[in-house]
């Protein structure tokens, strides 16, 4: 099955850090980049970040620049993101997402492949 | 508060057309693709449309895309009650050099 499956998640303490795992299966990982999406009830859709398929080229949202960390293990199929000095508005969904490309293009910020998320909760 | 504007609802009755707007600026819709989404309750999104107006493989041509200018709109033609569930667009930022999203709307069939 083609799929993108999230770990990690939990409830963690402001100031805290916290790893997130996405394991990728049912497509040749490696020729795809790869994003962290957040989904919150007040706020919505919110992109996290997103890594190129060399791990070549990696953004931010200003919301996390300078705490999270994206990176990837293409021999794992493997999408990471290092969350650090957490706050509690970054409680969230995290969705891990696959960019979309057909017929030789690619289309940055289409995503046609989400895992299922994992929630991160921070709070004291 | 979403970089890009859609209305929090939106309603029709079976086999109506409705539409859903969204509404960037120059550096996003103005000058970037517009992509649409459709998420149901407890699910991911799924991708709709890319490209403004494109349906990947599987998607009914009852959705539609269009984009003028620094505003898009989703079509639904022929509604049907399983289409009532949540939609967002989205579309690059060149200023932010991300991808941002609209608050989504949530559609009712009456």
């Amino acid at each position: 099955d083609v799929q993108l499956v999230e770990s990690g998640g939990g409830l963690v303490q402001p100031g805290r850090s916290l790893r997130l795992s996405c394991a990728a299966s049912g497509f040749t990982f490696g020729h795809y980049a790869m994003h962290w999406v957040r989904q919150t009830p007040g706020k919505g859709l919110e992109w996290v970040s997103g890594l190129s398929w060399n791990s070549g080229n990696m953004a931010y949202a200003d919301s996390v620049k300078g705490r999270f960390i994206i990176s990837r293990d293409n021999a794992r199929s493997s999408l990471y993101l290092q969350m650090n000095s957490l706050r509690a508005e970054d409680t969230a969904l995290y969705y891990c997402a696959k960019e979309y490309c057909s017929g030789g293009n690619c289309y940055q910020g289409a995503f046609d492949l989400w895992g299922q998320g994992t929630t991160v909760t921070v709070s004291s | 508060q979403s970089v890009l504007t859609q209305p929090p609802s939106a309603s029709g009755t079976p086999g109506q057309r409705v539409t859903i707007s969204c509404s960037g600026s120059s550096s996003n819709i103005g000058s970037n693709s517009v992509y649409w989404y459709q998420q149901f309750p407890g699910s991911a999104p799924k991708l709709l449309i890319y490209g403004n107006n494109q349906r990947p493989s599987g998607v009914p041509d009852r959705f539609s895309g269009s984009k003028s200018g620094t505003s898009a709109s989703l079509a639904i033609s022929g509604l049907r009650s399983e289409d009532e569930v949540d939609y967002y667009c989205a579309a690059w930022d060149d200023s932010l050099s991300g991808p941002v999203f609209g608050g989504g709307t949530k559609l009712t069939v009456l």
